[in-house]
C-alpha cells in the first residue's frame, strides 16, 4: 500500500520566515495530494490540494509544489505569521483504492515573534 | 465543516465495554471514513464506506465494527474496549469525481478507555 513520509517533524521559524514541509510517497499511481492544517484540539482543516496533472499551485502565501518523478511534494509558506503556528499534514491517494487518503506523520511548526 | 458532526464530543468509559460513536453528514457525500490519531502515528484509517451498506477495512480495523444503513450516518462501535483504544477519532466524508476528491473531518470525538 502507500507510504508517506514526512519531514520535518517539527519546525521553528521566525514571523515572516517562510517554511517549507517536504512529503515522500511509494505508489506512482497516487494523483491527489492535499496538505491539512490542525490546530490544537480542532479538526483537520484542507488549506490546499494539487493533482497530478499540475505540477504547482498557489493561495496567497501557501503553495504546494510536486514533482511526479520523485515522488515528493512540498508545502511552502512565505511571510509567516502567529497564526501558521498548527500541526500540518500531507495526504496521497491513489484512486484504484478508492481514494483512500494515507496520511503524513504531521509537522508542529512554531512561528515565533 | 459544519456539515458533519460527531457524538460525543468527549467519552469515557470501562474496559470490556461497548461504545458506539456517531458521525453525520448534511452533504449526502458518498464516502465516509473513520481514522484515529494518536501522537507520532498521525492520522491512521479504520473503516471506511463507499456507499449505504457498503464499509470496507482501513490500515487499522481490529476491535471496531461500522455499519452504514443511510448515507449520512457511519456510525463506529468499539465491542469491548481496551486502553489502547484511547484516542481521538475523526470521522470525514468526501464526494465522488469532480471536485470530489475533497475530504472533509468532523469535530472530533476524544475516547478514553480507563
Amino acid at each position: 500500500g502507500e507510504n508517506v513520509e514526512q519531514h520535518p517533524s517539527t519546525l521553528s521559524v521566525q514571523e515572516g520566515d517562510s517554511a517549507v514541509i517536504k512529503c515522500t510517497y511509494s505508489d506512482s499511481a497516487s494523483n491527489y495530494f492535499p496538505w491539512y492544517k490542525q490546530e490544537l484540539g480542532k479538526r483537520p482543516q484542507l488549506i490546499i490540494d494539487i493533482r497530478s496533472n499540475v505540477g504547482e499551485k498557489k493561495d496567497q502565501r501557501i503553495a504546494v509544489t510536486l514533482n511526479k518523478t520523485a515522488k515528493h511534494f512540498s508545502l511552502h509558506i512565505t511571510e509567516t505569521q502567529p497564526e501558521d503556528s498548527a500541526v500540518y499534514f500531507c495526504a496521497a491517494s491513489n484512486p484504484g483504492t478508492a481514494s483512500k487518503l494515507t496520511f503524513g506523520t504531521g509537522t508542529r511548526l512554531q512561528v515565533t515573534l | 465543516d459544519a456539515g458533519i458532526t460527531q457524538s460525543p464530543r468527549y467519552k469515557i468509559t470501562e474496559t470490556g465495554r461497548q461504545v458506539t460513536l456517531m458521525c453525520h453528514q448534511t452533504w449526502s457525500h458518498s464516502y465516509m471514513f473513520w481514522y484515529r490519531q494518536d501522537l507520532g502515528h498521525g492520522l491512521r484509517l479504520i473503516y471506511y464506506s463507499a456507499a449505504a451498506d457498503i464499509t470496507d477495512k482501513g490500515e487499522v480495523p481490529d476491535g471496531y465494527v461500522v455499519s452504514r444503513s443511510k448515507t449520512e450516518n457511519f456510525p463506529l462501535t468499539l465491542e469491548s474496549a481496551t486502553r489502547s483504544q484511547t484516542s481521538v477519532y475523526f470521522c470525514a466524508a468526501r464526494g465522488t469525481g469532480g471536485e470530489g476528491y475533497e475530504q472533509y473531518f468532523g469535530p472530533g470525538t476524544r475516547l478514553t478507555v480507563t
